[in-house]
């Protein structure tokens, strides 16, 4: 799996948009970008994925670079409740392999 | 949706003591996964299953085996308990021709 690089932590104010970055340079034609994040004492929970194309759904939206060596999260309207950390994960579309998850981005959400 | 429990969220054994995490999902998913998650490392893949049955060595399977004998439930166990396994097991489910892994809420284990 190719490795992915995210700050290790961001503010944003409640209300806003949190836009969360992740570099995967070395991604390859056939891997995925996955985001999953985690609040406290929880289970990780699936955000969204794409492959090249920009993806939307309930939860986020995710921008991915023309190159496909970065992509980035958009939380459009962060609430309290997305203070959590968010892993961004790039992976081949294979069956039952593991998913790699690094240190991720830690989000606060302030009031 | 899609819901994965796990037995206990937090347990308590001793040095020696043979530990049993139990997983269900309720979704009928073909692939099953125990990770464990350590401050500093990440969440690091222990087993996974692909059938019942079935069952493919992770990253760090070393003191631990695994049971699947039905499809829904997916048993981590430590054989003798020791405390470098103390940590949080997360385990996971997910169909086979999908790639999104669903999590349950964890058991955080604490080995005296």
């Amino acid at each position: 799996d190719a490795k992915t690089t995210q700050p290790p932590s961001m503010d944003c104010a409640e209300g806003r948009a949190a836009n969360l970055p992740c570099n995967h340079s070395t991604i390859s034609g056939n891997e995925y970008v996955y985001w999953y994040r985690q609040i406290h004492s929880q289970g990780p929970q699936y955000i969204i994925h794409g492959l090249k194309n920009n993806e939307t759904n309930e939860m986020a939206s995710l921008i991915i670079t023309e190159d496909r060596k970065s992509s980035t999260l958009i939380l459009p309207h962060a609430t309290l409740r997305d203070t959590a950390v968010y892993y961004c994960i790039v992976r081949v579309w294979n069956y039952g392999q593991n998913f790699v998850f690094g240190p991720g981005t830690r989000l606060s959400v302030l009031p | 949706d899609v819901k994965v429990t796990q037995s206990s969220r937090y347990l308590v054994k001793r040095t020696g003591e043979k530990v049993f995490l139990e997983c269900v999902q309720d979704m009928d998913h073909e692939n099953m996964f125990w990770y464990r998650q350590d401050p500093g490392l990440g969440l690091r893949l222990i087993y996974f299953s692909y059938d019942v049955k079935m069952k493919e060595k992770g990253d760090i399977p070393e003191g631990y085996s695994v049971s699947r004998e039905k499809k829904e439930r997916f048993s981590l166990i430590l054989e003798s308990a020791s405390t470098n396994q103390t940590s949080m097991y997360l385990c996971a489910s997910s169909p086979s021709e999908d790639n999104e892994q669903f999590f349950g809420p964890g058991t955080r284990l604490t080995v005296l």
